[in-house]
């Protein structure tokens, strides 16, 4: 079966800190790849998505970046961390080339900036 | 207009009750749909599919209307261990959350 792992689970960083967080799929290949954040009390926002290796989409203007160095490995980065960059964030993954599909998430990290 | 619109809740209800929730969309091309559940402080999980024929999994049961653009869900005999968040999903060319609604089941 399939599954999906995230890491860490929580994080505290001081604003102008770097990130990197890390997300791996096992048990499927060549998966849709997806980063979400979530801020307290509202919906999902879909940041970036991937089809493939080095394949990025960015669906928001910010200050992260994502990158995909491996099929099953996508990674979300920061150079450096606002304070608004708080929240909730998911990677999920689901099967490529199949419309209609829906989205399975990792467990999320939940970052604070301070 | 937003795309996925639901009504946030909370719904609080009795243990054993009905309780439907109902969830609009704004883009008629859209193709697929799904309710996720997500508890406090976790991930959204996949509840279920919603078909065009409407489709059942046990005490939920999903419903889709093309002409009106909405689909629902309604929980039967509900349990403590309903309590969460509700998000309706629609896809599009991508997937669009809805913000939840929230559901407290009480003894």
């Amino acid at each position: 079966s399939q599954t999906i792992h995230q890491w860490p689970a929580t994080l505290v960083q001081p604003v102008g800190s770097p990130l990197s967080l890390e997300c791996t799929v096992e048990g499927t290949s060549n998966p849709n790849l997806y980063w979400y954040r979530q801020a307290a009390g509202r919906g999902l926002q879909l940041l970036f998505y991937s089809v493939g290796i080095g394949q990025i989409s960015s669906e928001v203007p910010q200050n992260l970046s994502a990158s995909r160095p491996q099929d099953r490995q996508f990674i979300l980065s920061s150079k450096k961390l606002l304070l608004s960059d708080s929240g909730f964030y998911l990677c999920a993954w689901s099967v490529r080339g199949r419309g209609n599909q829906p989205q399975h998430f990792g467990d999320g990290t939940r970052l604070s900036i301070l | 207009r937003k795309e996925v619109e639901q009504d946030p809740g909370p719904f609080n209800v009795p243990e054993g009750a009905t309780v439907a929730f109902n969830c609009t969309y704004s883009n008629s091309a859209s193709q697929s749909f799904f309710w996720y559940r997500q508890d406090c402080r976790k991930e959204p999980k996949l509840l279920m599919s919603v078909y065009s024929s409407g489709n059942e999994d046990g005490r939920f049961t999903a419903q889709l209307n093309r002409a009106s653009q909405y689909i629902s869900l309604l929980i039967r005999d509900s349990k403590l261990s309903d309590s969460a968040t509700y998000l309706c999903v629609v896809n599009t060319d991508k997937l669009i959350f809805g913000t939840g609604t929230r559901l407290q089941v009480f003894p």
